[in-house]
């Protein structure tokens, strides 16, 4: 399994955009990376993935380095029910992967 | 869709019992993963289930078992239990296809060991 570095914690401003970092550098040509945040006393939820474009919903936007060793997730608006544990997950191809979860960034939101 | 839902929410158990954890997935999802999450860390997979049968293990002992059923709905045994077997325990359901999918997971069963 890809290895995976990222910040204890990070602050926002509500209304604010965040930007929560990922090194990935010894991830494989063929991992997507998802992005699963955990809010307060609940299961994690799934945010996002992607393979090597930029990717967007309704909830984030994805932005991964031409190299695929980095990703960032971005909150365009952080709201105080984002406050939450993220957790970026290098994910092999392949039917119903096992997700390694790391520490995760805990991100608190300023009102 | 009532999502995935695990029982009970919260359990306390003596050192040596053993406890079952029962989870229901989404409608319309075939396969049901186990982690185990510690306070301030990250959860770790237990094993996960499809079609019936255990289809991939994570680093945990022979006393942590499970079963699923036809209507694909899970149980997680821990025999034996210790007292670091006291943890957040979170079941999260798929549906088993040739791309990887989102997971979706239940609230969690806090069993606490003392």
């Amino acid at each position: 399994d890809a290895k995976t570095t990222q910040p204890n914690s990070m602050e926002s401003n509500e209304e604010e955009p965040v930007h929560l970092p990922c090194n990935h550098s010894t991830i494989s040509g063929t991992d997507y990376i998802h992005w699963y945040r955990q809010l307060p006393s609940q299961g994690p939820e799934y945010v996002i993935h992607g393979l090597t474009s930029n990717v967007n919903n309704r909830m984030a936007s994805l932005a991964i380095a031409e190299d695929r060793k980095s990703s960032t997730l971005i909150l365009h608006r952080a709201t105080l029910r984002d406050a939450a544990v993220y957790y970026c997950i290098p994910l092999p191809t392949g039917a119903n992967s096992k997700l390694t979860f790391g520490k995760g960034i805990t991100l608190s939101v300023r009102p | 869709d009532a999502g995935v839902t695990q029982s009970p929410t919260h359990l306390i158990k003596t050192r040596g019992q053993q406890v079952t954890l029962r989870c229901s997935p989404k409608s319309g999802h075939d396969t049901v993963s186990w982690y185990q999450q510690a306070l301030g860390q990250g959860p770790q997979f237990i094993f996960q289930y499809y079609e019936e049968e255990e289809r991939q293990r994570g680093n945990f002992p022979d006393r942590f078992s499970g079963h699923q059923f036809p209507n694909y709905s899970s149980e997680l045994n821990v025999n034996a239990l210790l007292l670091g077997d006291s943890a957040l325990y979170l079941c999260a359901s798929s549906r088993y296809s040739g791309v990887n999918t989102e997971a979706f997971f239940g609230q969690g069963t806090r069993l606490t060991v003392v």
